[in-house]
């Protein structure tokens, strides 16, 4: 079974700025990867597939990078609707495992 | 317009059963390979059981097998999930979701039922 981890755990940033979100597998999904934002009292909701591409909708302001077992999620110029927990989840190898998930919020 | 809604939620004792059902529109339902994933309070996401479109393939997590059994009315276009010899641990929130035909993420995600084992 693949582990994912997500780093950091928590993460501080001033609206206005930048963040950048950390995922790593324990052995290579390709660029099966996907990111998903959940606000509190709400269901995941999708923002990239394939590790890089936007769901329909989705803000630029939202972009995913890598491959193999090492993934990026960039928010840049966060709003205050972006403070949030993004979980990845990898559906290269079955079971399709998330991430512990890490929480953005407001500095 | 895709819409996922989840139904059967409730207080259940430990040991009990429960079915939850998800109903599914706007999309060929049994084109689609289901999911239901969990969220128990304040936790992360749990992938709990997978089908295929035509219900011939189950797919379970190691933990997950031997109490949860996850089937499809296609004619209903509804998925189902029983649960069965509850326990405190299986209190969660449980999504319905979606997945394209080949490589591709879980999408979209119906709202969530939640089920609590508790005496």
């Amino acid at each position: 079974e693949i582990v994912m981890t997500q780093s950091p755990a928590t993460v501080s940033v001033s609206p206005g700025e930048r963040a950048t979100l950390s995922c790593r597998a324990s052995q290579s999904v390709s660029s099966d990867l996907a990111w998903y934002q959940q606000k509190p009292g709400q269901a995941p909701r999708l923002l990239i597939y394939g590790a890089s591409t936007r769901a329909p909708g989705i803000s630029a302001r939202f972009s995913g990078s890598g491959s193999g077992t090492e993934f990026t999620l960039t928010i840049s110029s966060l709003q205050s609707e972006d403070f949030a927990v993004y979980y990845c989840q990898q559906y290269d190898n079955w079971p399709y495992i998330f991430g512990q998930g890490t929480k953005l919020e407001i500095k | 317009e895709v819409q996922l809604v989840e139904s059967g939620g409730g207080l259940v004792q430990p040991g009990g059963s429960l079915r939850i059902s998800c109903s599914a529109s706007g999309f060929t339902f049994s084109s689609h390979n289901m999911h239901w994933v969990r969220q128990a309070p304040g936790k992360g996401l749990e992938h709990v059981a997978a089908i295929s479109g035509n219900g011939g393939t189950t797919y379970y997590p190691d933990s997950m097998k031997g109490r949860f059994a996850i089937s499809r009315d296609n004619s209903k276009n509804t998925l189902y999930l029983q649960m069965s010899s509850l326990r405190a641990e299986d209190t969660a929130v449980y999504y319905c979701v979606r997945r394209d035909p080949g490589s591709s993420p879980f999408d979209p995600w119906g709202q969530g039922t939640l089920v609590t084992v508790s005496s």
